[in-house]
């Protein structure tokens, strides 16, 4: 079975750029989370969807958008990109949206700012 | 709000040694608990999670952890550690109140096995 795709895997972007980055959960998965993870660091929680309705947001600022579709896949949209948002973004996703359950993680997208 | 503290950013074992990675956590309620892994230029993988079941868990790769309430504890270890074992390591925790199920990582042990 496929798990959690993410596209574009690398992206190298300037800043004041705004960059649009892709998830596809796991086939019969609705929660879509995504995370930010700084070299050196733990993933930070950005967003959670679930049923294409926003359920949780982390400590970011409204550059930082997203969105999930009727088939459950999510966009992560950031816009006036800075140094800082340089960073591995990664999309997990949960059968369901309450906090036993497991997220699965796909391999991120690494987005360098220049 | 819920946190987590990861003592030692990195830990070398020798190869077939015991494997002990740290994890305390702090929880205004109930949490679950889980460990991840992330090899190089890969994602996080699930070891293994704690849900209020048993306190002793036990995981994929021959890892387990014990949930100890007393001790705010949720230490990772495996027997005998193997090359393959080498990783980073994330312990993370979530909230068991709907509406705040965003996992909330520590900042990782990197585990370093000596040959």
């Amino acid at each position: 079975d496929a798990g959690v795709t993410q596209s574009p895997t690398h992206l190298i972007k300037t800043r004041g750029q705004h960059v649009t980055l892709r998830c596809s959960p796991i086939s019969g998965h609705k929660s879509v989370s995504w995370y930010q993870q700084v070299l050196g660091q733990g993933p930070q929680f950005i967003f959670q969807y679930y049923e294409k309705e926003e359920r949780g947001r982390g400590n970011f600022p409204d550059r930082f958008s997203a969105r999930q579709f009727p088939n459950y896949s999510s966009e992560l949209n950031v816009n006036a990109l800075l140094l800082g948002d340089s960073a591995l973004y990664l999309c997990a996703s949960s059968f369901r949206q309450y906090g036993n359950q497991p997220q699965h993680f796909g391999d991120g997208t690494r987005l360098s700012i220049l | 709000a819920q946190s987590v503290t990861q003592l030692g950013s990195h830990v070398s074992v020798s190869e077939g040694a015991l494997v002990l990675l740290r994890c305390n956590y702090s929880s205004s309620v109930p949490p679950y608990l889980f460990w991840y892994v992330q090899y190089p230029n890969q994602g996080l993988q699930l070891l293994l999670k704690y849900t209020s079941a048993a306190t002793l868990v036990k995981g994929i790769n021959g890892f387990e952890a014990e949930f100890k309430k007393s001790e705010t504890s949720f230490h990772l270890t495996k027997p005998s550690a193997h090359m393959s074992d080498a990783a980073e390591y994330f312990c993370a925790v979530s909230a068991t109140n709907f509406g705040n199920e965003k996992l909330t990582f520590g900042t990782g042990t990197r585990l370093t096995i000596i040959p």
